[in-house]
């Protein structure tokens, strides 16, 4: 079954710097989401990685997949206010049901001035 | 405007009450699902449709039922609600499978 890992859970950046945030899993996952969650809002679906070696980027936010290594991750750069709020990955059950998807507990971003 | 409703947004319950939430969306999207956060615990997905008259089981979906007889409409619902189903719900739908999902606003239940 497949299991998904992010670290870290909290992240406290100061603007300007760059960092990662990590989404390990544990099986075989044929594709790699990103979401974000603003505070006390609803999701927003930012990438969807569909295999090894996929990079998307968006304004300040990079992802990347390995499938080789079970690694997706999240790179901020030159980090600003806006982007504090809490990031999820989510992994598909590679060869089962292709609806069912299981999230990481979510990386909490703070971007401090 | 494309998107996806939910209703109740807020609702308080007490124990054994059944109660259905709504989603719909408008988008014409063959895939709906729904999920619930809990502090510490992320979000964890209840049940899934990928297509009218198609549903299958997340990872909880013990004590929810859904059915999806139209396209656009997904209901959830709790036969007899207990205390362990206080949680934030999410409602999303995306076209063919789980790709670029669009989330309803939440739907924040307890149940006394």
């Amino acid at each position: 079954e497949l299991k998904v890992e992010q670290n870290p859970l909290f992240l406290s950046m100061q603007e300007g710097k760059n960092y990662t945030i990590y989404c390990n899993y544990s099986t075989t996952s044929d594709r790699l989401y990103w979401y974000r969650q603003d505070p006390g809002k609803s999701l927003e679906s930012l990438f969807v990685l569909l295999s090894n070696g996929a990079v998307k980027q968006e304004g300040r936010l990079m992802a990347s997949l390995d499938t080789k290594a079970r690694l997706s991750t999240l790179h901020i750069t030159a980090a600003v206010h806006d982007l504090s709020a809490t990031y999820f990955c989510a992994g598909r059950n590679y060869g089962g049901s292709q609806g069912n998807l299981i999230f990481g507990k979510g990386t909490k971003l703070s971007v401090k001035p | 405007e494309a998107q996806v409703t939910q209703n109740p947004r807020y609702l308080i319950t007490v124990t054994g009450k059944k109660l259905t939430v709504t989603c719909s969306q408008n988008m014409n999207h063959e895939y709906m699902s729904w999920y619930r956060q809990d502090p510490g615990l992320g979000l964890r997905q209840i049940y899934y449709s990928m297509n009218v008259e198609v549903t299958d089981k997340g990872d909880v979906p013990e004590g929810y039922k859904v059915s999806r007889k139209e396209k656009r409409n997904f209901p959830l619902i709790l036969e007899s609600p207990s205390p362990n189903q206080t949680s934030l719900y999410f409602c999303a739908s995306s076209g063919g499978g789980p790709d670029t999902q669009y989330f309803g606003p939440g739907t924040r239940l307890t149940v006394l």
